[in-house]
């Protein structure tokens, strides 16, 4: 157990629609990442998160938006839903966010768009 | 630009034989480096990291990786392998100050009996 949790742990919805995934990092960890994984696409970064602000931005697209929230957890919202987001999507957490830091990865919710 | 490579996807070895898993990087600036596995049905756990101190790193469950600037590479190796370590391994490069990482495809290894 990373100690980073996620939820929900499955989602199915239909295209068009918005969903939100939630993640709470690890006590003391100020950084918070989020992933897409897809067979496709491999392990992709999305966007970094650093005691409440925006630090690093990845291949996130513009219907993605994500904040990272005072009590740290944060939330990764995807709108207009496409066959394509199907993916599993994993948010991992981190001290400090910087280059050499560890990152702890939660269990990961699989969204599956129908 | 900046990129990791992992070479071979699949990648099967018998039990008790050298596990070598492939991890080559691109980059003019000194990197950090950082090998993840993945099991089914989990999420990513760090196996080791090099950090610019020793270039020989030894890591959880019997693996080692070698950082070798003059290769551009940092590939991973267990002297035996168990059947414990069937598990799809990702290779990682971050540099400092960029706050990014970059995971390469990912190299699912077979253990057979």
């Amino acid at each position: 157990d990373s100690g980073v949790t996620q939820t929900p742990k499955h989602l199915i919805t239909a295209t068009g629609q918005r969903v939100t995934l939630r993640c709470s990092p690890r006590s003391g960890d100020l950084s918070v990442y989020w992933y897409q994984q897809s067979l496709d696409q491999g392990l992709q970064f999305l966007i970094q998160y650093y005691n409440g602000e925006e630090r690093a931005k990845g291949n996130i697209l513009e219907r993605f938006s994500a904040q990272q929230f005072p009590d740290l957890h944060s939330e990764l919202n995807l709108s207009s839903l496409e066959l394509g987001d199907s993916a599993l999507y994993f948010c991992a957490s981190s001290v400090d966010g910087n280059g050499a830091d560890t990152q702890y990865f939660g269990p990961g919710t699989r969204l599956t768009v129908l | 630009a900046q990129s990791v490579t992992q070479l071979g996807s699949h990648v099967s070895v018998s039990e008790g034989a050298l596990v070598l898993l492939r991890c080559n990087y691109s980059s003019s600036v000194p990197p950090y480096l950082f090998w993840y596995v993945q099991y089914p049905n989990q999420g990513l756990q760090l196996l080791l990291k090099y950090t610019s101190a020793a270039t020989l790193v030894k890591g959880i469950n019997g693996f080692e990786a070698e950082f070798k600037k003059s290769e551009t590479s940092f590939h991973l190796t267990k002297p035996s392998a168990h059947m414990s370590d069937a598990a799809e391994y990702f290779c990682a490069v971050s540099y400092s100050g960029t706050y990014k990482y970059i995971f390469g495809t990912g190299t699912r290894l077979k253990v057979l009996a």
